[in-house]
């Protein structure tokens, strides 16, 4: 089984600063996908980023980056130059390279103040 | 382009009745999964079909929750004798291809049984 923890349950910054996110997962699977999905106030989820567990570069999409770190079995996300938008609760998940199943974390919230 | 689209959006059930939820994945995407939010749990998987055949039902409780899709352009999970701990959102998504990654999630249909 495939477990995702989140530990920082909310982060608060000011806008125009960067944030990271922590994300730890555990899985037997050799190959995995992992992701970051954003849900907004409306309850909106959107995709955000994928990190493929073969390939070594940390993926990086807009102004969203990854910090893969295999041997720790963590996923941090980056998100630099954040805006007022970016305010929402962010999802790490995973799933295996044959069964599409995604398995979430428990969410962090947040807030980027003006 | 149309997301998935759910209905109902909002759906209030007294205990013991039976509640059919409906999820009609984006146009060409030949794969639907369903999940549940809660609070307490968090985002839960259910179920997913891959070309309309059932692939992993895993996270579905045994006893009163079903899922079907008849054809590629939807898909229903019911719910018989709805309790209380059955509350939920319940989201659906889709998934373009074989094997494709990212999940496109739908807004979602609010379940309240009282």
């Amino acid at each position: 089984a495939q477990k995702v923890t989140q530990t920082q349950t909310s982060i608060s910054v000011v806008e125009k600063t960067t944030v990271t996110m922590d994300c730890v997962y555990e899985t037997r699977d050799s190959s995995y996908f992992l992701f970051w999905y954003k849900q907004t106030a409306s309850g909106e989820i959107v995709f955000l980023i994928r990190q493929d567990s073969y390939k070594k570069e940390n993926a990086t999409v807009g102004h969203y980056s990854l910090n893969f770190q295999k041997p720790k079995s963590s996923i941090g996300l980056i998100i630099t130059a954040t805006q007022i938008e970016d305010s929402a609760v962010y999802f790490c998940a995973m799933r295996g390279y044959g069964n599409e199943k995604i398995t979430f974390g428990a969410g962090t919230k947040l807030t980027i103040k003006p | 382009n149309a997301g998935v689209i759910q209905t109902p959006r909002h759906k209030v059930t007294g205990k013991g009745q039976e509640a059919t939820l409906w999820c009609e994945p984006i146009s060409g995407h030949s794969a639907v999964f369903w999940y549940r939010q809660t609070i307490v749990q968090g985002l839960e998987f259910l179920t997913y079909f891959r070309n309309q055949a059932p692939i992993d039902d895993s996270g579905m409780p045994k006893e009163r929750f079903s899922a079907q899709m008849p054809n590629q352009s939807h898909s229903t999970l019911k719910i018989q004798s709805t309790q209380p701990q059955d509350s939920a959102v319940y989201l659906c998504a889709s998934s373009p291809r074989d094997s494709s990654y990212e999940q496109y999630f739908g807004p979602g249909t609010r379940l309240t049984v009282l």
